[in-house]
């Protein structure tokens, strides 16, 4: 299965844009991207997924590399309650998620 | 439609005491799975099911059990608790594992305490 990397923790300024990047240089061609958030000690919440185009939904946009090696989620307009841990994830052929450290984002006021 | 409903939300248990924590989805999902969340690491995958009948195993399977007699239940068996099984369980179902097309239903999750 293909690993992600994703950095440890960032900020992000409330009403601004937030980047969330992450790299999964050992994707296979028909594994797809998938990213959630858990906030504070809640189950995951699916947000986006995409497999070689760029996608959007009422969430948040996500942003596939041509080489498919790395991904970033935005956040378009950050505001508190986007306070979260955020995880992206390769999904194999059997749906299997496995969970990296993900990325803890602060939105501040 | 409730989505995925986890009981029970909170349980202490004494060590070797057995226990099922139970899990119920009601999208007719295929897919279900059982994951463990360590205080401040991700989620691992313990045992996950494609379909009535069929389980298998994830990460860390080790001391738990699984069955799926039915599409909608996917019950973890505590065998004999013991204090590294301290966690917050999550269930998740999804409607199919192939098309990748859905996104995980995740459960509110159980906390369990082993002492």
């Amino acid at each position: 299965d293909a690993k992600t990397t994703q950095p440890t923790s960032m900020d992000c300024a409330e009403g601004r844009a937030a980047n969330l990047p992450c790299n999964h240089s050992t994707i296979s061609g028909n594994e797809y991207v998938y990213w959630y958030r858990q906030i504070h000690s809640q189950g995951p919440q699916y947000i986006i997924h995409g497999l070689k185009n760029n996608e959007t939904n009422e969430m948040a946009s996500l942003i596939i590399t041509e080489d498919r090696k790395s991904s970033t989620l935005i956040l378009p307009h950050a505001t508190l309650r986007d306070t979260a841990v955020y995880y992206c994830i390769v999904r194999n052929s059997w749906g299997k998620l496995q969970f990296g450290a993900g990325t803890q984002v602060v939105v501040t006021p | 439609n409730a989505g995925v409903t986890q009981t029970p939300k909170f349980q202490v248990l004494k060590t070797g005491q057995s226990m099922t924590l139970q899990c119920a989805q009601d999208m007719n999902h295929e897919y279900m799975s059982w994951y463990r969340q360590d205080p401040g690491m991700g989620l691992r995958l313990i045992h996950y099911s494609v379909g009535a009948g069929i389980t298998d195993q994830g990460e860390v399977p080790n001391g738990y059990n699984v069955s799926r007699s039915t599409t909608e239940d996917f019950p973890l068996r505590l065998l004999s608790a013991a204090p590294s099984q301290t966690s917050v369980y999550f269930c998740a179902s999804s409607h199919d594992r192939v098309i990748a097309n859905y996104g995980y239903t995740f459960g509110s999750g159980t906390r369990l305490t082993v002492v």
